[in-house]
C-alpha cells in the first residue's frame, strides 16, 4: 500500500463550482501535512498547512481526518486560475515529507 | 530573495558522460532533497540531507550521488547517465530537521534529457 494515495483525475469542472479532493495515508504516526500546488512543469508551492481543527484561506478549506487518516481540500467558487495539480503531503516518521502523486484540476469557462 | 537556484534548467546529453546538477539556497536550511517527476508517478524522492555530511537514500536512488559539503549546497551527481533517467528533476530545502514539519521551498527545475 502506498504511504500517501490520491486520485489522479482530473477533475473537470465549470467555473464557481465547489470542488473537493482527499488524500490518504497509511501510517497513523504521520505528523505534519500540507497541500501544495503545482502548474505544469513548474515547481511545486505551498498551498497551505492542514491542521486537525481545520483551517481556511480564502475559498480554500484543509481539514484532517486522524481517525479515518485522510486529508482533504475544498475549493469553493473555482476560477480557471485553480487548474493545476494538488499534490498532498503527509510526514511519516522519520517525519520525511512524502508527496502523493497529485490530483489535476480544471477548470473551464 | 529566499530562493532554491538551480542549473542548468535544460540539459540534454548522452548516455554516459557524468553530470552533475547543481542546487542552492540561501535561506540557512539543514534539510535538503532531490526529487525526480516522471508523468504518472509524481514526485520521488532520490536522496536527502539532513545537514552537512549527512545524507541518505530516498525511494530512488540508483544512479545517482550526492554530497552536502556546506550547508547551502546540495549537488546531485549522475556518474553514468542513462536513458531512463530522462525526468524533470526538483531540488528542496525546508528548515526543520526532519524536512517534514516546515514548508519546502524547490527550485525552478531541471529537464534533463539522455540521449
Amino acid at each position: 500500500r502506498k504511504e500517501v494515495e490520491q486520485d489522479p483525475g482530473p477533475f473537470n469542472v465549470p467555473e464557481g463550482a465547489t470542488v473537493a479532493f482527499n488524500c490518504t495515508y497509511s501510517n497513523s504516526a504521520s505528523q505534519s501535512f500540507f497541500w501544495y500546488r503545482q502548474d505544469c512543469r513548474k515547481e511545486p508551492k505551498l498551498l497551505m498547512s492542514v491542521y486537525s481543527s481545520g483551517n481556511e484561506d480564502g475559498r480554500f478549506t484543509a481539514q484532517l481526518n486522524r481517525a479515518s487518516q485522510y486529508i482533504s481540500l475544498l475549493i469553493r467558487d473555482s476560477k480557471l486560475s485553480d487548474s493545476a495539480t494538488y499534490l498532498c503531503v503527509v510526514t511519516p516518521p522519520p517525519y520525511i515529507p512524502t508527496f502523493g502523486r497529485g490530483t489535476s484540476l480544471i477548470v473551464h469557462p | 530573495e529566499a530562493q532554491v537556484t538551480q542549473n542548468p534548467r535544460y540539459l540534454i546529453t548522452v548516455t554516459g558522460k557524468k553530470l552533475t546538477v547543481t542546487c542552492s539556497q540561501n535561506m540557512n536550511h539543514e534539510y535538503m532533497s532531490w526529487y525526480r517527476q516522471d508523468p504518472g508517478l509524481g514526485l520521488r524522492q532520490i536522496y536527502y540531507s539532513m545537514n552537512v555530511e549527512v545524507t541518505d537514500k530516498g525511494d530512488v536512488p540508483e544512479g545517482y550521488k550526492v554530497s552536502r559539503k556546506e550547508k547551502r549546497n546540495f549537488p546531485l551527481i549522475l556518474e553514468s547517465p542513462s536513458p531512463n533517467q530522462t525526468s524533470l528533476y526538483f531540488c528542496a530545502s525546508s528548515s526543520s530537521p526532519g524536512g517534514g514539519g516546515t514548508e519546502a521551498f524547490f527550485g525552478q527545475g531541471t529537464r534533463l534529457t539522455v540521449v
